[in-house]
């Protein structure tokens, strides 16, 4: 069974830092892995899908990279903006349409 | 949003009772999910379906069935409702995009059962 694992639970950070979130996941097997941000009482907003071919993806000021020979991810965000504050998870999917979710990190962004 | 409503957003309701959750897409997606998310545990699958009338079990299915006659209507019912159903549910479909797909999210339901 997958498990995944979201390293720190919670981070605070001065606006203009950069930062990087973890993943990490047990079975290197996967289909494809999607970072996820989410606001408080809100529902998930997609960020980022790396497939499992692929090593890394951007958008704007985030990267999301992938090393599946050691089971991890991180999301990278340059420039921290306190509108970046929210809860930021990753999600592995396998070759059974298996979707398994981290914990989350949560994090906030000092003005 | 992928054009995922989810009805109603909020419930409150008793031991006992049924309850059947709506979510609806204006998408013609194929694939269509239901999630809980409770503290402690993240989200996890409850069902999903590939098609109408086509669905299979989650990781958390035990308590609940699902039904989907039509391709943007996907129901989750709690025949019985228990405490321990009391989570929010999330309505989630795939997008597919060559050979990958992105889950899309609905808004959440939040369920309490008295």
């Amino acid at each position: 069974k997958q498990e995944v694992t979201q390293i720190p639970a919670a981070l605070s950070v001065p606006e203009g830092e950069n930062l990087v979130l973890n993943c990490s996941f047990t079975d290197s097997a996967i289909y494809n892995l999607q970072w996820f941000r989410q606001d408080p009482g809100k529902g998930l907003t997609s960020l980022l899908l790396i497939q499992s071919s692929q090593r890394e993806q951007t958008s704007g000021r985030l990267n999301a990279s992938l090393d599946k020979s050691s089971g991890r991810s991180t999301l990278y965000i340059a420039a921290s903006q306190p509108g970046d504050s929210a809860t930021y998870l990753c999600a592995v999917k396998d070759n059974n349409n298996d979707m398994r979710f981290g914990a989350g990190t949560r994090l906030t962004v000092k003005p | 949003d992928a054009g995922i409503t989810q009805s109603p957003r909020h419930k409150v309701t008793e031991t006992g009772t049924p309850v059947t959750l709506r979510c609806h897409q204006t998408e013609n997606h194929r694939y269509m999910y239901w999630y809980r998310q409770d503290p402690g545990h993240g989200l996890r699958l409850i069902h999903y379906s590939y098609g109408v009338k086509d669905t299979d079990k989650g990781e958390v299915s035990d308590g609940y069935s699902v039904s989907r006659s039509k391709t943007e209507d996907f129901l989750l019912t709690l025949e019985s409702a228990t405490s321990s159903q009391t989570s929010v549910y999330f309505c989630a479909i795939s997008e597919w995009r060559g050979p990958t797909d992105t889950q899309y999210f609905g808004p959440g339901t939040r369920l309490t059962v008295l």
